[in-house]
């Protein structure tokens, strides 16, 4: 059975914090992908990222970073000098090889003030 | 980027309506479509799996009867809420997924808010 638990259910930080978002997965396969979505108040999800299970360099984008850590079954996503703009839902997800469905953790959601 | 479109945004209607809801794939081939239903500050439930051409696949729980999907071509999918009560009303949000595999990003819809009344 594969499972994602983001155990921060909500964070609330001030306008340019740094903030990081955990995420940890359950899979008995070797082949799987990880992905983080954003659902900003107006509801749509957006993809920001997605990382398979042989690949495991921390990736940065911005002001948005991932670390993938296997031995700890961890993808955690660090924002930067957090902004308003980024107060949202945030979900990880789990694909494993040979599946088409991902499984969603529960969401954090991120609240940033200015 | 790919995008998706979902249709309508929102929809306001009286218990024993029945609802369609569009999904559609703007600017790539959807060979699998996927519908999600989201209770308020809840994660997404993945109901069923649209793939072109065949029949949907469910979820348990999922009653297929009450929840029609209809995946026609490559860059549309239905789903038809018959009937609809006021326990159906909540955030339907599909997701579209290119033909290259089954490892490539589900790109998700803005979702449509249904309210039974």
């Amino acid at each position: 059975a594969q499972k994602v638990t983001q155990a921060q259910t909500e964070i609330s930080v001030v306008e340019k914090e740094d903030v990081t978002l955990d995420c940890v997965y359950e899979t008995r396969d070797t082949t799987y992908y990880l992905f983080w979505y954003k659902q900003p108040p107006s509801g749509e999800l957006v993809f920001l990222i997605r990382r398979n299970s042989f690949d495991e360099q921390n990736e940065i984008s911005g002001r948005y970073s991932w670390n993938f850590q296997k031995s700890t079954s961890s993808f955690n996503f660090t924002i930067t000098a957090s902004q308003v703009v980024d107060s949202a839902v945030y979900f990880c997800a789990l694909l494993n090889s040979g599946y088409s469905t991902l499984t969603f953790g529960k969401g954090t959601m991120l609240l940033v003030s200015p | 980027g790919a995008v998706v479109s979902q249709h309508p945004s929102r929809v306001i209607c009286k218990s024993g309506t029945s609802v369609k809801i569009e999904c559609r794939s703007l600017d790539f081939q959807a060979t699998t479509m996927f519908w999600y239903r989201q209770f308020p500050k809840k994660s997404l439930m993945l109901m069923a799996t649209s793939n072109e051409g065949s029949k949907a696949t469910y979820e348990q729980g999922v009653e297929k009867d009450k929840f029609l999907i209809n995946h026609a071509s490559l860059t549309l999918s239905t789903l038809t809420v018959t009937s609809a009560h006021p326990e159906d009303s909540s955030f339907y949000i599909c997701s579209a997924r290119d033909w290259a595999g089954s490892e490539q990003p589900q790109h998700f819809g803005d979702g449509t808010r249904l309210s039974i009344l």
